[in-house]
């Protein structure tokens, strides 16, 4: 199984500044057909999970843009250029390449200061 | 817009079933694969079962050991999950989702509780 293991598990950020969030999996996932299923997710306190970015960098309808995804083979960043408060929560990396099973990060905690 | 609707969650005894719904609207059901995932108190996403858009193929997490089913009925539009020899680990929140690219939109999510 693909271990993904996220870095930092807690992050406490200013508003308006910067934020960023490593994953990192245990083997390359890009496909065979040159496709790399490494997604982000956001949760809410006491809501369920929503999908910011998928394929690494593509970002779902209606996802500001201040969230990016990078990377590519085994390293990934989500990246938030300005904080704000609605983006309290916990972030999820998962891959979808190497299945069964679709294996997640443990999450990381972000908070404000 | 997608709508994914779970219900069947409750408190359950160990040992005891439960078969969990997930009503899906606002997108073509019968053209998409679906996954359960779950999530228990406190703690991170794990995945549980994933079936392919027609039924023709189901995959589960080794952890459960054949005590969980996946099934669905395109005609109506929903999703299932029956849970068998439920254990007090099986405890959490469930959470349908459909397959886009992977994982892409999720429920709202049902709550397992089992305990005696």
């Amino acid at each position: 199984d693909v271990v993904m293991t996220q870095s930092p598990l807690s992050l406490p950020v200013t508003l308006g500044q910067p934020a960023s969030i490593s994953c990192r999996s245990s083997q390359s996932l890009v496909d065979s057909d040159g496709n790399t299923f490494l997604s982000w997710f956001h949760q809410r306190p006491g809501q369920s999970p929503r999908r910011l970015i998928y394929k690494v960098s593509a970002r779902d309808s209606g996802v500001p843009d201040r969230f990016s995804g990078s990377g590519s083979g085994t390293d990934f960043t989500l990246k938030i250029s300005r904080v704000e408060a609605e983006d309290v929560g916990v972030y999820y990396c998962m891959q979808g390449t190497h299945w069964p099973p679709w294996t997640f990060g443990q999450g990381t905690k972000v908070e404000i200061k | 817009q997608v709508q994914l609707v779970e219900s069947g969650g409750g408190v359950v005894q160990p040992g005891r079933s439960l078969r969990l719904h997930c009503a899906a609207s606002g997108f073509t059901f019968s053209t998409y694969g679906m996954y359960w995932v779950r999530q228990a108190p406190g703690k991170g996403l794990e995945w549980v079962a994933f079936l392919e858009y027609d039924g023709s193929k189901e995959y589960y997490a080794d952890s459960l050991k054949g005590r969980f089913t996946v099934s669905r009925d395109n005609s109506k539009n929903t999703l299932y999950l029956q849970m068998n020899s439920l254990r007090d680990e099986d405890t959490a929140v469930y959470y349908c989702a459909n397959n886009n690219d992977a994982i892409a939109y999720w429920g709202q999510g049902t709550l397992v509780t089992v305990s005696s």
